[in-house]
């Protein structure tokens, strides 16, 4: 079993629409958890990190779940510009990263 | 400021040559990463440096893969003899400290690896 799953992808939405990404991990010792954003044929840049009382920024929402060892993020009011491929980050003395999910948003 | 900086930017070699990837991280920053992403996959750390000592170097395949990092500043990676699976984006990264307890890593751009 992979130490981070994400869903896979891609996603393929329309501008304005709300979109889910899901992760999974398998390391309950796992101590912190981050979304990082990786446009096409870029580097990697942290979008967000995610804590236990789940957190906001702007249009997207990060929430944790312990007890699942699951984390999600939420992208509301879907721009062109979010198309990217998001990538699930587990700190676990070093940071593991998902194989990352696809989002395209169409005009 | 200036970010990290990374060359080659890309690389095209026949299996069973070698090759060098440089990378100079943001200043000041203590703590370097290479990680290796291959197309379709997220990118897997192969060795992580503080300063200039080696903290993990786990998933480095070390009958092929080097590193260095001699003066706790630049560093290089280097694969010798490279096979057809090391195609992939070779990704320095850098954090002030403790940047694997923050998330907060800055990458390079990337050195893409074709290995023919």
């Amino acid at each position: 079993r992979k130490e981070v799953e994400q869903d896979p992808g891609p996603f393929n939405v329309p501008e304005g629409a709300t979109v889910a990404f899901n992760c999974t991990y398998s390391n309950s010792a796992s101590q912190s958890f981050f979304w990082y954003r990786q446009d096409c044929r870029k580097e990697p840049k942290l979008l967000m990190s995610v804590y236990s009382s789940g957190n906001e920024d702007g249009r997207f929402t990060a929430q944790l779940n312990r007890a699942s060892q699951y984390i999600s993020l939420l992208i509301r009011d879907s721009k062109l510009s979010d198309s990217a491929t998001y990538l699930c980050v587990v700190n676990k003395g070093k940071l593991i990263f998902g194989q990352g999910t696809e989002l395209s948003v169409k005009p | 400021e200036a970010g990290v900086a990374q060359s080659p930017r890309y690389k095209i070699i026949e299996k069973r040559q070698s090759v060098a990837f440089w990378c100079n991280p943001i200043s000041g920053h203590a703590t370097l990463y290479w990680y290796q992403q291959i197309l379709g996959q997220g990118p897997k750390l192969l060795i992580q440096f503080q300063n200039n000592g080696v903290v993990d170097d786990s998933q480095l395949p070390k009958d092929r893969f080097s590193a260095e990092r001699l003066k706790g500043v630049d560093s290089t990676l280097k694969i010798q003899p490279a096979k057809l699976e090391d195609s992939a984006v070779y990704l320095c990264a850098s954090s002030s400290g403790q940047g694997w307890n923050t998330g907060e890593l800055f990458f390079g751009e990337g050195s893409r690896l074709t290995v023919l």
